[in-house]
Order: structure tokens, then C-alpha cells, then sequence
């Protein structure tokens, strides 16, 4: 069974799309978390929810818009792509809010924008 | 800026040499999670460290968070190929309610 899970692996879109990075976690946790990972590797925070509720929203613009049906689920939609939104999105999970936490990460979205 | 830098950042060694990567920042932190990341995963958990001064060993790999909780260190002894991939040392900062990643150290052992 897949702790978190994200879809779709891959993401090839156009320029002005909208497009949207489904994660689900079956651990049980409160918390959820997106990443962005660019092609140097960095890894930064998106958002964060912790049972629902918004927690963090790094300074990320606003045609990247979380949401979160239930606690298991967090989906990123994203409009009018932009080439510099091309990078790997990881979705993340942990039973509490505290970030000493240990992050259960999914297998990342690879996402392309053209 | 970065809050969290690592080095080196690239490493390429051979089987059995040892090796150490370096964590540092001005911050103090809360607590420091080392993570590893094969291509195409995301990243696992290594090892969790909490007090200053404090040393964790993981089979091969041992971990230390500096005195003043500012910086740590992951010495790998007798490295082998498996050991290849990206390490990432995250702290959580204190008041920040987030992980802060250093950029990673991209290692690869030789057969």
C-alpha cells in the first residue's frame, strides 16, 4: 500500500494551461504539505494544511491554489502555467503540525510547461 | 540567501573511502532531519536529531547536531555504492512552523 500517492507521475502542458496535481495519504496524519523541487535540486514549501485548514502559504502566486476535501487529500490546481512553474512537485504528510515531524513524501509530479 | 547551506554539494568517491557532508547555518534550530532522495522518489527519512551536541548512529552513517543547534554533519564510514544519492538536511526553525532545505549534497559512490 502506497503511504502518499500523487497524480499524475508526469506532466507535459502548454503555456497558459490550467492543470491540477492530485495527493491522497492512507497514513492517518493531520498534515499535508506541497513542495516545489527545481532543476538545482532546492527543495521549498508551498503550503501546508494541517486537517483541513490552510497553515503556511509561502509566498507562492496566486494561480497556485491548494485544496483540501478531507484530511487524507490535498490537490494543487495551477492556472496559466508559465515556463518557471516546470519543476517536481512533492506532496508530503505528517501525523502531527509539528515540523520536527517526520515528512512522508510522495513520489513527486514531474510537470513540464512548453 | 540560503538558511541552510550544505557542502560540498557534489561528492563522487570510491567504494569503501569515507566521507562527510556539512549542514550550516546562522540559525538555531528547533531540531534537524537529514533525508535521502533516490531519482524519481521523494525523500525518506534518515535520522532526526534534537539536542546539541547530539550524535546518531545509523548503521554506517553517523549523524551529529552541533553544540549551538546551528549546523550538523553526516560521516559516511567505508561508503558503498548504495550509499549514492542526494542528501538533504532540513531544519525546522524555530517559530517558523516549516522545514527549511539546504540544497542538497549529491553523492556518488564508485564501484
Amino acid at each position: 500500500d502506497t503511504a502518499v500517492s500523487q497524480t499524475p507521475k508526469y506532466l507535459v502542458t502548454q503555456m497558459g494551461n490550467d492543470k491540477s496535481i492530485k495527493c491522497e495519504q492512507n497514513l492517518g496524519h493531520d498534515t499535508m504539505y506541497w513542495y516545489k523541487q527545481d532543476s538545482k535540486k532546492f527543495l521549498k514549501i508551498m503550503f501546508s494544511y494541517n486537517n483541513k485548514e490552510l497553515i503556511i502559504n509561502e509566498t507562492v502566486p496566486n494561480r497556485f491554489s491548494p485544496k483540501s476535501p478531507d484530511k487524507a487529500h490535498l490537490n494543487l490546481h495551477i492556472n496559466s502555467l508559465e515556463l518557471g512553474d516546470s519543476a517536481v512537485y512533492f506532496c508530503a504528510s505528517s501525523l502531527g503540525g509539528g515540523t520536527g515531524d517526520e515528512q512522508f513524501f510522495g513520489p513527486g509530479t514531474r510537470l513540464t510547461v512548453l | 540567501t540560503q538558511l541552510l547551506e550544505q557542502s560540498p554539494q557534489f561528492l563522487s568517491i570510491q567504494e569503501g573511502e569515507n566521507l562527510t557532508v556539512y549542514c550550516n547555518s546562522s540559525s538555531v534550530f528547533s531540531s534537524l532531519q537529514w533525508y535521502r532522495q533516490e531519482p524519481g522518489e521523494g525523500p525518506v527519512l534518515l535520522v532526526t536529531v534534537v539536542t546539541g551536541g547530539e550524535v546518531k548512529k545509523l548503521k554506517r552513517l553517523t549523524f551529529q547536531f552541533g553544540d549551538a543547534r546551528k549546523d550538523s554533519s553526516l560521516h559516511i564510514t567505508a561508503a558503498q555504492p548504495g550509499d549514492t544519492g542526494l542528501y538533504l538536511c532540513a531544519g525546522d526553525v524555530q517559530g517558523a512552523q516549516k522545514l527549511v532545505f539546504g540544497q542538497g549534497t549529491r553523492l556518488t559512490i564508485n564501484p
